[in-house]
């Protein structure tokens, strides 16, 4: 079965960096397109963007760029996000979640990772 | 962008009895090449991440129950729960596939009276 297996909760302090992973299996991992999401503490869910599986090309949502990455290794269907400059506010669960349909980028999400849980505090 | 606007921020219903949770765009999400509406429904209960329940507005995601049916078209949508049961207990969010960037409502949470 389709399926996005995340990497575990992480504790960081201001200032650094952090990867989060999310593996991809049950499906062509380059047939789909992969989004990542977050969600604060307690609030609703707010879209960071999205990458090609297939060109690796990535576009950001408006206040998720310069400090975040998104990145892939196709040969383990894996897909990263990667956040810099790490401040309180970033604190958060993050999400991978991978699109229905027909693969293309604007779509409904239909898998869901399990979440990273990121905390940021000294 | 386009906004969503979900009301109410939460609804508590009988079990049995039937809730509505409603999402209004701030534009149409109805694409004239296809006649289709670019709105999907979540799920999420606590501790989990969100579960696609309906989308293009209307269609029920396999495995879900029929007593959840999504209704509306063009700014104005709909999230039916029939007969309310102790597991839909949860928030609900819509969201829009429209155009980017893709934008999700702030969230109904329902819960049992």
């Amino acid at each position: 079965q389709v399926q996005l297996v995340q990497s575990g909760s992480e504790l960081k302090e201001p200032g650094a960096s952090v990867k989060v992973s999310c593996r991809a299996s049950g499906y062509t991992f380059t047939t789909y397109a992969m989004h990542w999401v977050r969600q604060a503490p307690g609030q609703g869910l707010e879209w960071m963007g999205w990458i090609n599986t297939n060109t690796g090309d990535a576009t950001y949502a408006q206040g998720f760029t310069g400090r975040f990455v998104f990145s892939l290794d196709t040969s383990v269907s894996t897909a990263y996000l990667q956040i810099s400059s790490l401040k309180a506010e970033d604190t958060a669960v993050y999400y991978c979640a991978r699109v229905g349909g027909n693969g293309y980028y604007l779509s409904w999400f239909d898998t869901w990772g399990q979440g990273t849980l990121v905390t940021v505090s000294s | 962008d386009i906004v969503m606007t979900q009301s109410p921020d939460s609804l508590t219903v009988s079990l049995g009895e039937r809730a509505t949770v409603n999402c209004k765009s701030s534009q149409s999400v109805l694409h004239s090449s296809n006649n289709k509406n670019y709105l999907a429904w979540y799920q999420q209960k606590p501790g989990q991440p969100p579960k696609l329940v309906i989308y293009w507005a209307s269609t029920r995601e396999s495995g879900v129950p029929d007593r959840f049916g999504g209704s509306g078209s063009g700014t104005d949508f709909s999230l039916t729960i029939s007969s309310l049961q102790a597991e839909d207990v949860a928030v609900y969010y819509c969201q829009q596939y429209y155009s980017s960037p893709l934008t999700f409502g702030g969230g109904t949470k329902v819960e049992i009276k």
